[in-house]
């Protein structure tokens, strides 16, 4: 099993709403990430999880809370955005630091955004 | 820091012509290097990667890549390209001790008719 599972595929959400995007994983990688994509433009790290602890957050807004309950899942629970926040979220796996070899991201399909 | 450079926005190619996407990266320190593809509305697909070894890498696809640490490149090939090839590709680095990876800001493939 190779795959990184996203849900919702996509999310229409108001400015007031509370939400949450889940990501899951079955590979066994100790490294799991929230990554957002504008359209035409490279993806944008957000938050990296190494052995479900928070290791990198890129200086995103609080509205955006990210969650790693086990080593197979990840959350990103959404509050209070703006439409500025409309995009393509998409979650990402690795082996992580400390284990492995292949050294690739793993990514999901992506969840798509609108903030009306 | 790191830094990866995708110098090529945009590449229009006739089908069966070959493409040469070109990526460079500045590290001080030893780097994983991969090529990724994205198709519309999708997640991104590793297409190759180079962690150590052969510098000619072969990827999925028919597409290839040769690493050349003198020049600090990473350029991806295809001898032949089809209109499914259209597509957004990415080049990233890794350095080899930590989690992070930098994305180069992207070239878009058309391959035309």
């Amino acid at each position: 099993d190779t795959e990184v599972t996203q849900t919702p595929k996509h999310l229409v959400m108001g400015m007031t709403n509370k939400k949450s995007l889940k990501c899951e994983q079955h590979m066994g990688h100790r490294a799991m990430y929230w990554y957002k994509q504008k359209a035409k433009k490279p993806p944008e790290l957000m938050f990296v999880y190494s052995y479900e602890k928070l290791s990198i957050n890129e200086s995103v807004p609080s509205r955006f809370s990210p969650e790693c309950p086990n080593s197979s899942l990840l959350n990103l629970h959404l509050h209070a955005l703006q439409p500025e926040d409309s995009a393509l979220y998409l979650c990402a796996s690795s082996h992580g630091r400390q284990g492995g070899s292949t050294g690739e991201l793993f990514f999901g399909e992506g969840s798509r955004l609108t903030v009306l | 820091a790191q830094s990866v450079t995708q110098l090529d926005s945009q590449v229009p190619v006739f089908e069966e012509a070959p493409v040469e996407l070109r990526c460079n990266y500045s590290s001080s320190v030893s780097v994983y290097l991969f090529w990724y593809v994205q198709y519309p509305n999708q997640g991104l697909q590793l297409l190759l990667k180079y962690l150590s070894g052969s510098t000619l890498v072969k990827g999925i696809n028919g597409f290839e890549a040769e690493f050349n640490k003198s020049q600090t490149s990473f350029h991806l090939r295809k001898p032949s390209v089809h209109i499914s090839d259209t597509a957004e590709y990415f080049c990233a680095v890794r350095v080899n001790t930590g989690n992070q990876f930098y994305f180069g800001t992207g070239t878009s493939l058309t391959v035309i008719p």
